[in-house]
């Protein structure tokens, strides 16, 4: 089957730096995605690596590594309102969502 | 533009009961997905809609089923409600390009509560 693992919450403190892992066992996809939910809302789209390397968005980076079956989502100058759920998740002919990484930012 | 709507938001059924959830994609995409978020279970595909059509199917039993229509919206509809039905359904939208390569968008979800 298809699997992808994250740490299940991390903690920071206002800006600084946190890296969420994503680990995964599977094969055959377009590409590795990243989202955001907060509680109560919808998760937003973040970040998409169809390749291997960096991608850049502003505050957040995200990583794929193919050979490693790895990936990760960083995120700079955090902030409160950085406090959320993040999801990698795997682009097949749907998304397969990973466990969720719960983000505490705290003053 | 608009974002993906989904109505109702909040919706108390008891065991049993069938109940119909929508979803207004944002204008021009033609390809609606469903999804059920459970803390035990997280988000899990349920089905994708493609031009009034059923494209992937997810691994969930029969009671839960979809339709697409000429505009793109789209409803799902679960059966005989259970305990475990409970969870929040997210409808996410795309411009249904192939490949998987699209930006999924989500919409608020309806939170189904079952008695």
């Amino acid at each position: 089957g298809q699997s992808l693992e994250q740490p299940s919450e991390v903690t920071a403190v206002e800006g600084a730096i946190v890296q969420i892992n994503c680990t995964y066992q599977t094969s055959g996809f377009y590409g590795l995605s990243w989202y955001q939910q907060h509680d109560g809302g919808a998760p937003t789209f973040l970040s998409y690596n169809a390749l291997d390397g960096l991608e850049e968005t502003g505050r957040f980076s995200s990583f794929l590594s193919r050979s490693d079956s790895y990936g990760y989502l960083l995120l700079q100058e955090l902030q409160m309102k950085d406090s959320a759920s993040y999801f990698c998740a795997v682009n097949t002919d749907k998304l397969i969502f990973g466990t969720g990484t719960r983000l505490q930012v705290f003053p | 533009k608009a974002g993906v709507t989904q109505t109702p938001r909040y919706l108390i059924k008891t065991r049993g009961q069938q109940v119909t959830l929508s979803c207004s994609p944002i204008s021009g995409h033609r390809s609606v997905s469903w999804y059920q978020q459970t803390p035990g279970q997280g988000l899990q595909f349920l089905f994708e809609y493609f031009s009034e059509t059923q494209r992937n199917k997810g691994n969930f039993p029969g009671r839960f089923s979809g339709r697409q229509f000429s505009n793109s919206r789209s409803e799902m509809n679960v059966s005989t409600l259970e305990l475990g039905d409970s969870a929040l359904y997210l409808c996410a939208s795309s411009m249904g390009l192939a490949g998987g390569s699209d930006t999924q968008y989500f919409g608020p979800g309806t939170r189904l509560t079952v008695l």
